[in-house]
């Protein structure tokens, strides 16, 4: 069973400064990995989508790195702004899976002081 | 471009009542799904279709029913509710083979 972790559960930071968050899983034989945010009582917004064959993603501010042999992915939030506070989730779906599931994370909620 | 759309946001229902829970997605994905989202628990999936006529159950499918009459649509159905059902659902669908997922807004249900 594929089992996700996310460290710290919480972090708090200073405006500008840049954020980095951790995801590990236990079983290297992924699908994809998604990177996700939640606001209070909101849905799911997608931030990055890592393929296995992938190392890293890109979006703006934002870049996601996959090592799939080491079973970690980290999201790095550049030049970090009050706007960025929520939980950032990570999901992966495993490779050879009939049902498609994602295994999510607990979250790591960010907040962001001006 | 609504993307996937649930309905209703909120509901409150007394134990024993059934309701529906309404997805739809205008994407034209192959694959939809329902999931749970508990405090401490995380997202857990209900039941999930891989197409048209196709469901089958996630990890948590007791007290759920699903049908999928079109691509477009895949209803959550709660038979009789019971307090433990009390959570945040969320709808999902991807394109055929899971390529990244799109999530409703979510429907925050209250059994008392």
């Amino acid at each position: 069973k594929q089992e996700v972790t996310q460290i710290p559960a919480a972090l708090s930071v200073p405006e500008g400064e840049n954020l980095v968050l951790n995801c590990s899983f236990t079983d290297s034989a992924i699908y994809n990995l998604q990177w996700f945010r939640q606001d209070p009582g909101k849905g799911l917004t997608s931030l990055l989508l890592i393929q296995s064959s992938q190392r890293e993603q890109t979006s703006g501010r934002l870049n996601a790195s996959l090592d799939k042999s080491s079973g970690r992915s980290t999201l790095y939030i550049a030049a970090s702004q009050p706007g960025d506070s929520a939980t950032y989730l990570c999901a992966v779906r495993s490779d050879g899976s009939n049902d498609y599931k994602l295994s999510f994370g607990a979250g790591t909620t960010v907040t962001v002081r001006a | 471009n609504a993307g996937v759309t649930q309905t209703p946001k909120f509901q409150v229902l007394k134990t024993g009542q059934s309701m529906t829970l309404q997805c739809a997605q205008d994407m034209n994905h192959e694959y939809m799904s329902w999931y749970r989202q508990d405090p401490g628990m995380g997202l857990r999936l209900i039941h999930y279709s891989v197409g048209a006529g196709i469901t089958d159950q996630g990890e948590v499918p007791n007290g759920y029913n699903v049908s999928r009459s079109t691509t477009e649509d895949f209803p959550l159905r709660l038979l009789s509710a019971a307090p433990s059902q009390t959570s945040v659902y969320f709808c999902a669908s991807s394109p055929r083979g899971g390529d990244g997922y799109t999530f409703g807004s979510g429907t925050r249900l209250t059994v008392v």
